[in-house]
């Protein structure tokens, strides 16, 4: 496609529930980044993916929340059992590789726990 | 760890210039980039340095100083539609990219 995709744009759950956000970055892009954006506030960082390798998931803000990438391409956040506090926008990105200078965002994944 | 400081807000009236500084701690660094975001949307890039010096793009200008760990976006000729947040971010080698808490540009007629 011509930018990054992600769905749903808008996601409303209950407490508790299981949610899966996706992202479908820039064909051929290497990198794949997370973040989330509460109201107001700065970019947190999630998890990166570079090619093959190991995913950096030191941003990942406890064990309810994993991502995995398949195929080098589509990637999936999950988040387990999720909390008020999980309420946020979800934005991935990506990047033909690393230290590019620049990486090209979706418009993110407004989530609503309520 | 990694952390980067800026002014939380700004405001300038239109046709004027401003500066919008970012000092940064990381391991590693590679370089710096500089984001937009209009709210509702999402962050759009604007320029990026991995060398020392400034870079220009049309109004807008970014500089660095690796030494003193240290950047600036420099806004021109302002607009009305330049009212937005801005975000520097950190690459380190690894190709983490982190960013700042942002600066929300406020300009004034």
């Amino acid at each position: 496609g011509a930018g990054v995709s992600q769905s749903p744009s808008n996601k409303v759950t209950e407490k508790g529930k299981d949610v899966e956000l996706r992202c479908d970055p820039i064909s051929g892009h290497t990198a794949l980044y997370w973040y989330r954006q509460s109201l107001g506030q700065g970019l947190e960082f999630l998890i990166y993916f570079q090619g093959n390798s190991a995913p950096d998931k030191s941003g990942l803000p406890s064990d309810r929340f994993s991502a995995e990438r398949t195929g080098g391409s589509v990637s999936t956040l999950t988040i387990q059992r999720t909390q008020q506090e999980d309420s946020a926008v979800y934005l991935c990105a990506s990047s033909p590789g690393t230290a590019t200078g620049s990486v090209h965002f979706g418009n993110g994944t407004r989530l609503t726990v309520t | 760890g990694q952390s980067l400081e800026q002014p939380s807000e700004v405001t300038a009236v239109e046709g004027a210039i401003v500066q919008i500084n970012c000092t940064y701690q990381t391991s590693g660094f590679y370089g710096l980039s500089w984001y937009q975001q209009h709210d509702g949307g999402a962050p759009t890039f604007l320029s990026y340095n991995a060398l020392d010096g400034l870079e220009e793009t049309g109004r807008f200008s970014s500089f660095l100083s690796r030494s003193d760990s240290y950047g600036y976006l420099l806004l021109q000729e302002l607009q009305m539609k330049d009212s937005a947040s801005y975000f520097c971010a950190v690459y380190n080698q690894g190709g983490k990219l982190i960013f700042g808490q942002g600066t929300e540009l406020s300009v004034k007629p």
